[in-house]
């Protein structure tokens, strides 16, 4: 099993372009997350998904939108980067609510 | 709003040393507690969880405590290694928050040999 993967691992953007950060897991998990890890910040969640066909916003979703594709998959979409979405962003995933979360190894965001 | 507080920030210890990481939140009212490790550079890795209902869990030589009322947890590090080293994050789940942990900025630790 590979448990949770993302993709890409390091991307960098200008200030307004687009992208996408791509989140599965082979685990049949329920629910799934997107959180964001800054200097000084901690980990925060931005969005949440805690059933296939469902989404919700956590702490910042600002600037963010999320694809809960199928059962496996969970995608987070930058519409216009800025600075302040650089960041390290995490992907995770729970059997179900409020249940031990398995986390992603990472994708590194750097916005000019 | 549910705020975490994890003291020491660094924490440094020669190996063998048995250690305890102290982690405090501001509201008591939470359905768990979740303890993590984090290597540089990784994702996390869950440890131990705590449902509120329950005083401590073990897994190896980890220990891991909850005081609900008084708003603190410990996880208890026995006979410390250097592969310990690494960031030990708790993150909360309070009763009103649905899925959103609240996690605290957490303790560096490193074990020397």
């Amino acid at each position: 099993n590979a448990g949770v993967t993302q993709t890409p691992k390091f991307q960098v953007l200008k200030t307004g372009q687009s992208m996408t950060l791509q989140c599965a897991q082979d685990m049949n998990h329920n629910s799934m997350y997107w959180y964001r890890q800054d200097p000084g910040m901690g980990l925060r969640l931005i969005y949440y998904s805690a059933s296939e066909g469902t989404t919700d916003k956590g702490e910042v979703p600002n600037g963010y939108n999320v694809s809960r594709l199928n059962k496996r998959e969970f995608s987070l979409r930058l519409e216009s980067a800025a600075p302040s979405q650089t960041s390290v962003y995490f992907c995770a995933s729970a059997r179900e609510a409020r249940e031990t979360q398995y986390f992603g190894p990472g994708t590194r965001l750097l916005v000019l | 709003k549910q705020e975490v507080t994890q003291i020491p920030a660094a924490l440094s210890v020669p190996e063998g040393e048995n250690l305890v990481l102290n982690c405090s939140f501001t509201d008591s009212a939470i359905y768990n507690l979740q303890w993590f490790r984090q290597d540089p550079g990784k994702g996390l890795t869950s440890l131990l969880l705590i449902q509120s209902s329950q005083r401590e869990q073990t897994s190896g030589r980890l220990n891991a405590s909850l005081d609900k009322s008084s708003g603190r947890s410990t996880l208890y590090i026995a006979a410390s290694q250097p592969g310990d080293s690494a960031t030990y994050l708790c993150a909360v789940n309070p009763l009103n928050a649905g899925n959103m942990l609240t996690f605290g900025g957490g303790t560096r630790l490193m074990v020397k040999p």
